[in-house]
């Protein structure tokens, strides 16, 4: 049971446009959403969290929305540079602290110069 | 955030050995974790390292393949056991800082596995 999607396995984006990665949920439980970047042989790097009393988080070039009712969540960054192309995860748990992250399957970006 | 080292960082190894994998945090924290991340894979959490008492490990995850300690609030181990090329992987420790409204996880840079 797949309780974290991210249904695009890659984008493909034009240095200085928008990214946008989406990713859905199943369980209603889930109430604090993370999004990570990893690039190859490097953990993954914290880029921004939302709290589900929350829709929008901005910090940045990085926003993240959460539409709660659709149990759905994007990560925008703008204007996207060729240093953000990686593999980027998103991320939910539930309670406060102590809580394990259910990670989605990743969508890869690369952003072409 | 968190400074997060482990060792080693890769390491080829043969089947039916055991690996332990060292996660040390410049800093106390109450939780760590670690992950796996299986090739072509998102992270799966394999277990939670409690200080001073056993680790919790997740469904389809035993104390017997993958020991874990936690002797103090800034280090743990992982040990692989009995390796089989299945065990390939790279493994993650992470710890958790509080932010706000929820328990945000910073992650090391992980260990890559190779089990011929």
């Amino acid at each position: 049971d797949q309780q974290v999607k991210q249904n695009s396995p890659s984008l493909s984006v034009q240095e200085g446009r928008i990214s946008i990665l989406n990713c859905d949920y199943t369980n209603s439980m889930f109430d604090y959403f993370l999004w990570y970047k990893k690039y190859p042989a490097e953990g993954p790097t914290f880029l921004i969290s939302i709290s589900s009393i929350k829709d929008k988080n901005e910090d940045g070039r990085f926003t993240v929305f959460l539409n709660k009712s659709a149990k759905h969540l994007s990560l925008h960054i703008v204007p996207s540079q060729p240093g953000d192309s990686a593999v980027y995860f998103c991320a939910a748990t539930r309670g406060a602290a102590g809580n394990k992250l259910t990670f989605g399957g990743g969508t890869r970006v690369l952003v072409k110069p | 955030s968190a400074v997060i080292s482990q060792k080693p960082s890769r390491d080829i190894c043969q089947r039916g050995t055991s690996l332990t994998i060292q996660c040390q945090v410049d800093s106390q924290v109450t939780m760590m974790f670690w992950y796996r991340q299986q090739p072509g894979q998102s992270l799966t959490l394999i277990a939670t390292a409690n200080q001073g008492s056993e680790a919790t490990y997740e469904s389809g995850f035993v104390i017997d393949k993958f020991p874990i300690s936690r002797p103090n609030l800034t280090f743990s181990t992982l040990t692989v056991s009995n390796m089989s090329p299945e065990d390939s992987s790279i493994y993650l420790c992470s710890v958790e800082k509080v932010r706000g409204a929820g328990g945000t996880q910073y992650f090391g840079p992980g260990t890559r596995l190779t089990v011929l």
